[in-house]
């Protein structure tokens, strides 16, 4: 397996544009999650999935901010619109039985 | 509430001398703990977790429920080990992955 794949791997983007990040988990595990990693405030959970249904959004910022799981390979972070504090890593990371799996994350920056 | 704590956010020593990043978690039940490491602009990486009480790295972490910690040690630093450690806790009822705040390792040589 790959591992958790991510993409882009940048993304430079205006204010106000929305941005889509991709991220493909591994195979067979069943929760996944997506983190926001800036060095104010840290590693953020943003909202976490189980069996493709998300569980926990409490950490979504706004309403700006939506994540989608349409199936089990595959899940979407969206922010439309987008705005220069967005500017973050954005980690994704999935898991099975125990431990999570990082990918590389996308590195966002909005002018 | 579940939660980790990590109370330095910078711990910086010489190549030599002995770490101890620490790390101190609320969680009522038995929690799975463990320590991920982040090197300069890469990925977090799995580290240790306490359920296989291995050694990594040359780095050890035990579980203490008593004081509801799990710190991370080793006894010899080398410059390598600088980087961003988080950790970490699953609660097994709601499978959420928590993190610490993180403590940034700096071995100076």
């Amino acid at each position: 397996d790959a591992g958790v794949i991510q993409s882009p791997r940048h993304e430079v983007t205006e204010m106000g544009q929305e941005v889509t990040l991709r991220c493909k988990p591994i195979s067979g595990h069943d929760y996944l999650f997506w983190y926001r990693q800036t060095m104010m405030r840290g590693l953020e959970l943003l909202i976490y999935f189980n069996n493709n249904v998300p569980i926990d959004d409490s950490g979504m910022p706004e309403d700006r901010f939506s994540a989608k799981m349409p199936n089990a390979s595959f899940s979407t972070l969206k922010i439309q619109p987008s705005e220069p504090r967005d500017s973050a890593v954005y980690f994704c990371a999935s898991r099975g039985r125990s431990e999570a799996f990082f990918g590389q994350g996308t590195r966002l920056t909005v002018v | 509430a579940q939660r980790v704590t990590q109370p330095e956010k910078l711990l910086s020593v010489f190549k030599g001398a002995p770490v101890e990043l620490k790390c101190n978690y609320s969680y009522s039940g038995s929690p799975e703990l463990f320590w991920y490491v982040q090197y300069s602009r890469q990925r977090l990486q799995l580290l240790l977790r306490h359920i296989s009480r291995e050694s990594i790295k040359g780095f050890t972490a035990d579980l203490n429920k008593g004081e509801t910690s799990f710190h991370l040690k080793k006894p010899f630093a080398q410059e390598e080990d600088s980087a961003m450690y988080y950790c970490a806790l699953i609660s097994s009822n709601t499978g959420k992955l928590i993190f610490g705040q993180g403590t940034t390792l700096q071995v100076k040589p």
